[in-house]
């Protein structure tokens, strides 16, 4: 199993619809999670960090799931700049050097 | 104000010849990160660093070598070495690895 997966997608949704994403851990240790969006042909820019107890951000959710060990991130209301490849991130377990673990990506594409 | 940069932006190399690609920080943060990009592909670890002179092989260490002699400098070395450089050069840097990572906005490299 892979240490963080994601649906590679591309999910094409229209305008307005809202979408979710999941990603995978296989690290039941893992410490911190974080979501970021990459714009094609630019750096990963952090969206949101994923609290325990769930966080929202505008129309942004993300929620963990330590029992199934995934985290979600929740679009609401889509935008056509919401287009993008978000990454999902995982950072290593307290204690020793071990390093963060970035997910492929799930692509998003947002239709008029 | 505070960030990473990443020099150059385009950079073009000729086969056999070495080449450095620069990383400066001005946020203060302790852990430094190179990672390669290729097109449609997720990052992938060369190395990181948690702490000034000292640093680990990621992923893909394999013809890269590095240097953090400096809090501020994570200097990336492509080498000779490596067959196949052409790809999306990403540095990136954390107050600690639990914590959020900030990216530079990349170098592109190129074989002549």
């Amino acid at each position: 199993r892979k240490e963080v997966e994601q649906d590679p997608g591309p999910f094409n949704v229209p305008e307005g619809a809202t979408v979710a994403f999941n990603c995978t851990y296989s690290n039941s240790a893992s410490q911190s999670f974080f979501w970021y969006r990459q714009d094609c042909r630019k750096e990963p820019k952090l969206l949101m960090s994923v609290y325990s107890s769930g966080n929202e951000d505008g129309r942004f959710t993300a929620q963990l799931n330590r029992a199934s060990q995934y985290i979600s991130l929740l679009i609401r209301d889509s935008k056509l700049s919401d287009s993008a490849t978000y990454l999902c991130v995982v950072n290593p377990t307290s204690g020793g050097y071990q390093k963060v673990t970035f997910g492929t990506g799930t692509k998003l594409q947002v239709i008029p | 104000d505070g960030g990473i940069t990443q020099s150059p932006k385009y950079l073009f190399r000729k086969e056999g010849q070495n080449v450095t690609l620069s990383c400066e920080q001005n946020l203060n943060h302790d852990a430094m990160y190179w990672y390669r990009q290729d097109p449609g592909q997720g990052l992938r670890l060369i190395y990181y660093s948690q702490i000034v002179n000292d640093f680990q092989k990621g992923d893909i260490a394999e013809g890269y070598s590095v240097s953090r002699e400096k809090k501020e400098s994570f200097p990336l070395t492509v080498t000779s070495a490596q067959k196949n450089p052409t790809a999306f050069y990403l540095c990136a840097s954390s107050i600690d690895p639990y914590q959020p990572q900030h990216f530079g906005d990349g170098t592109r490299l190129s074989i002549l």
